[in-house]
């Protein structure tokens, strides 16, 4: 399970309220991505970082920042929650890249809901 | 970037059938090609991968099959079992050099007992 931990697992939360969800890995992976999952939709990525600091934008970026200020926390936030927001959160990590891609190992999920 | 379709949305076998999901990627520069098994309420875990120097990869009763000039690539189960039933996703790796990785929507497989 590559020693990805994800808190909080379970939270509601009301609209207009800040939410940060934390990813927490132990394999020294050097990136690390936050998915949100819905229905008809699958995994669409939100942000992700290739180090320490440096992030970038994924499919569906609008109303959530991300941190890394080390290699082993990756938090993803979201500014003032929306309905729209509530889902499931996946955070992933993939080591160092090679030639051809590396597997990506997915924590156990955070269910978020919005009301 | 890479877009990545995948079908059937669902899917239900009698046990003991095959079962074929398939999916298309939009840039041909992609490389890497993972699929994902995901049960209720699980996180989503790598079954078998396939790279674009390889056709074909075969894991016991799974395998998959690249064809680069169509972009498409297809996960195939035989004899399907019951633990065979979840969510099954495929992904392609982004050829920008990033590191991201794109999945499909999903095919959830119902194998019938």
């Amino acid at each position: 399970d590559a020693g990805i931990t994800q808190s909080p697992r379970h939270k509601v939360t009301e609209t207009g309220t800040p939410v940060t969800l934390r990813c927490h890995q132990t394999e020294n992976h050097r990136y690390m991505y936050w998915y949100r999952q819905d229905p008809g939709h699958g995994l669409r990525l939100i942000h992700y970082s290739y180090g320490v600091k440096d992030t970038d934008k994924g499919e569906v970026s609008d109303g959530y920042s991300v941190s890394r200020s080390k290699t082993e926390d990756f938090l993803l936030t979201l500014e003032s929650a929306t309905s729209s927001q509530t889902s499931v959160y996946f955070c992933a990590t993939n080591q160092q890249g090679s030639k051809y891609g590396n597997t990506i190992y997915f924590g156990e999920g955070s269910w978020l809901t919005v009301v | 970037g890479e877009n990545v379709e995948q079908h059937p949305s669902t899917l239900s076998v009698q046990e003991g059938d095959s079962a074929v999901i398939k999916c298309t990627y939009s840039d041909s520069a992609s490389n890497y090609f993972p699929w994902y098994k995901q049960e209720l309420g699980k996180r989503p875990q790598l079954i078998i991968d396939i790279r674009s120097n390889v056709g074909e990869k075969k894991d016991q009763r799974i395998a998959v099959t690249l064809n680069k000039t169509a972009k498409h690539f297809s996960l195939h189960i035989t004899e399907t079992q019951p633990e065979d039933s979840a969510v099954y996703f495929c992904a392609a790796s982004d050829p920008s050099g990033t590191y991201k990785y794109i999945f499909g929507t999903g095919t959830r497989l119902k194998v019938l007992a």
